[in-house]
């Protein structure tokens, strides 16, 4: 595997189920985000982690938990979702902590769609 | 007044021509600043990176940057179908890595 990878592709669930997406990074990176994309809406930042630790939460619903437990590693557990949640679900990585370079690089995305 | 702006497009170009693109930033301690080529339905892909003034090319790509009027361009020359997608503007702070992405911009590229 290289670069960023993410499962499930696609997901569809209820409001009720819980279910986790999983991110890995093949990069050697240190930090690593959850994005979410909407139709219509920029890319939103959700969550960063830098050397593990959460470092940013953008005001986002309890119903989205993130799990970083190494920096290769993340995860989002998603339980009771709201139709609206459905969306594009972007993970990424980047090579530093603060400052210094900030590319960052993307995973193909989970397509999750909330019934 | 949004904190990235790109205009939405779509941005129609014949091929062979030059496509540019415009994106304006609100935050004047931005210091990075980045160009993201997105395919539908595929994530976005990263294709410039600029973080002093002036401009930088990278093969048909060239990114330009003027922190003094806070904006951040970038120009595809000879112009293929292939780069028919929405390029998505970002940018950051010196400090942390929070980047903050505009809307994007379509650009359409016709034989």
């Amino acid at each position: 595997e290289t670069g960023v990878t993410q499962t499930p592709r696609h997901l569809v669930m209820g409001m009720t189920n819980k279910k986790s997406l999983k991110c890995e990074q093949h990069l050697g990176h240190n930090a690593m985000y959850w994005y979410k994309q909407s139709a219509k809406k920029p890319l939103e930042l959700m969550f960063v982690y830098n050397f593990k630790e959460q470092t940013e939460n953008n005001s986002v619903p309890s119903r989205f938990s993130p799990e970083c437990p190494n920096s290769s590693h993340l995860f989002l557990h998603l339980h009771t979702l709201q139709p609206e949640d459905s969306a594009l679900y972007l993970c990424a990585s980047s090579p530093a902590g603060t400052g210094g370079n900030n590319e960052q690089f993307f995973g193909p995305g989970t397509r999750l769609t909330v019934l | 007044q949004k904190e990235v702006e790109q205009n939405s497009g779509p941005l129609s170009v014949p091929e062979g021509a030059i496509a540019s693109l415009n994106c304006t930033y609100s935050d004047r301690g931005s210091q990075s600043f980045f160009w993201y080529r997105q395919y539908s339905g595929k994530s976005p892909e990263l294709i410039m990176s600029i973080y002093s003034n002036g401009d930088k090319e990278d093969g048909r790509f060239t990114a330009q940057l003027n922190k003094a009027s806070q904006y951040v361009s970038l120009l595809i020359r000879d112009s293929q179908p292939s780069d028919s997608a929405t390029y998505l503007c970002a940018v950051a702070k010196a400090a942390g890595n929070k980047l903050t992405f505009g809307g994007g911009t379509r650009v359409l590229v016709k034989p």
